[in-house]
């Protein structure tokens, strides 16, 4: 099984600033990562696919980058709309396997 | 529009069974590999099950391997999850999600999910 760990777990970020979430494989996944957003009471959304195509929906201020086992997800300057918790997630083998989750709060 | 609708959670006791149904439409549903995510109360995101599209492969975490069996109707667009012997780790949140790509990608569409609570 390919762990995923996710950190921070917690990042207390001010409108405007910058966000980066980053996430680590514990073996390569090649360009089979993607990250989800997920707001209190929805079902997760899929943000960014193959480590950095944006999905449809979500404006150009978030990004994502890495390759192997390294992951970031970066948030270029932080607004309202984007506090909520991200996942990371591996689909290159099965199972497949999320992050634990890193909840992006306003400081 | 791609909508996913769960259905079937409910509250019932250690080692019953529980079958979730998920109805799709809107998508070539017979083309798309679907699957099942659960979150437990407050918790993180858990894949449970990956079917292909034409039902002959399935995928479980170890964790529900030999409960849990998923399975599809193509002629009804219906993606099912029967749980056996059910267990109180198994209380979560149960979503259905298709992925992106007949031969997998990420998930690009989440229903609302279906609530599984397993409690004497």
């Amino acid at each position: 099984e390919i762990v995923m760990t996710q950190s921070p777990a917690t990042l207390s970020v001010s409108p405007g600033e910058r966000a980066t979430v980053s996430c680590r494989a514990s073996q390569s996944v090649s360009t089979n990562l993607a990250w989800y957003q997920q707001k209190p009471g929805q079902p997760p959304r899929v943000l960014i696919y193959d480590v950095s195509t944006r999905a449809t929906g979500f404006p150009a201020r978030f990004s994502g980058s890495g390759s192997g086992t390294e992951f970031t997800l970066t948030i270029s300057s932080l607004q309202s709309e984007d506090f909520a918790v991200y996942y990371c997630q591996q689909y290159t083998a099965w199972p497949l396997t999320f992050g634990g989750g890193t909840k992006v709060e306003i400081k | 529009e791609v909508q996913l609708l769960e259905s079937g959670g409910g509250l019932v006791q250690p080692g019953e069974s529980l079958r979730l149904s998920c109805a799709a439409s809107g998508f070539t549903f017979s083309s798309a590999v679907m699957g099942w995510v659960r979150q437990a109360p407050g918790k993180g995101l858990e894949w449970v099950s990956d079917i292909s599209s034409t039902g002959d492969a399935t995928f479980y975490v170890d964790s529900v391997r030999g409960r849990f069996t998923v399975s599809r109707d193509n002629s009804k667009n219906t993606l099912n999850l029967q749980m056996n012997n059910l267990r109180a780790e198994d209380t979560a949140l149960y979503y259905c999600a298709k992925r992106m790509r007949s031969t997998g990608g990420s998930y690009d569409s989440w229903g609302q999910g279906t609530l599984v609570t397993v409690s004497s």
